[in-house]
């Protein structure tokens, strides 16, 4: 079984710059949500991403954008970066739909820094 | 606006002590709770969770308490290990992405 996979594992932008990071998902699971860990705080929800489109999304911006592929892997897309955007983003795969379930895999995380 | 507040940022315990861990929420719309740990550079783990029907889950030696009425929930690891230092989150869920809304974190220390 494979888990959850995120890159790259480290990346430093300046300020106006995009940046997409990519998540595979944990085998079998068909649900992708995305959420951003600011230092010191627990992490908080993006968006989600179930059969390739938007099922939920938290309180972001337009700026922050994503992508669900037929494989069930996913990208998330920020644009005009900000210097608050530096933080460790999170993607977490799950089963959805009528087999929904609450409990997340996470991966490790990219740690986004902003300058 | 806090909905899930975890008070204490960090909590020390010896090796085979029991360990409270706190959570404090207060959205009525979650109905599922769940605990998860983090170690450095690595993703959040499952713990354990409980559904909002229930007052108590166990799994080995991880027990959630949950008051309803209280909108308060306690995790209770006992006999602590010093494997089990870490920062633990609270985590309950609701909506239909079933989105979950983390807590602070409480950082654990299991001294030998």
């Amino acid at each position: 079984e494979t888990g959850v996979t995120q890159s790259p594992t480290h990346l430093i932008k300046t300020r106006g710059q995009q940046v997409t990071l990519r998540c595979s998902s944990q085998s079998g699971h068909n649900t992708v949500s995305w959420y951003q860990q600011a230092l010191g705080q627990g992490p908080q929800f993006i968006f989600q991403y179930y059969r390739e489109e938007e099922n939920g999304r938290g309180n972001f911006p337009p700026r922050f954008s994503g992508l669900q592929f037929p494989n069930y892997s996913s990208e998330l897309n920020v644009n005009a970066l900000e210097l608050d955007d530096s933080a460790l983003y999170l993607c977490a795969s799950s089963l959805g739909g009528a087999l929904t379930n609450e409990k997340l895999f996470f991966g490790s995380g990219t740690q986004l820094s902003v300058l | 606006d806090q909905q899930v507040k975890q008070n204490s940022p960090s909590l020390s315990v010896q090796e085979g002590r029991i360990s409270i861990l706190n959570c404090d929420y207060t959205n009525s719309m979650f109905d599922y709770f769940l605990w998860y740990k983090k170690y450095p550079a690595e993703g959040p783990t499952f713990l354990i969770s409980i559904s909002s029907i229930k007052d108590k889950n166990e799994d080995g030696r991880f027990t959630v308490f949950l008051n309803k009425s209280a909108k308060h929930l306690s995790l209770h690891i006992v006999p602590s290990q010093p494997g089990d230092s870490a920062v633990y989150f609270c985590a309950p869920s609701s909506g239909s992405a079933r989105q979950l809304t983390f807590g602070s974190g409480t950082q654990l220390t299991v001294l030998p």
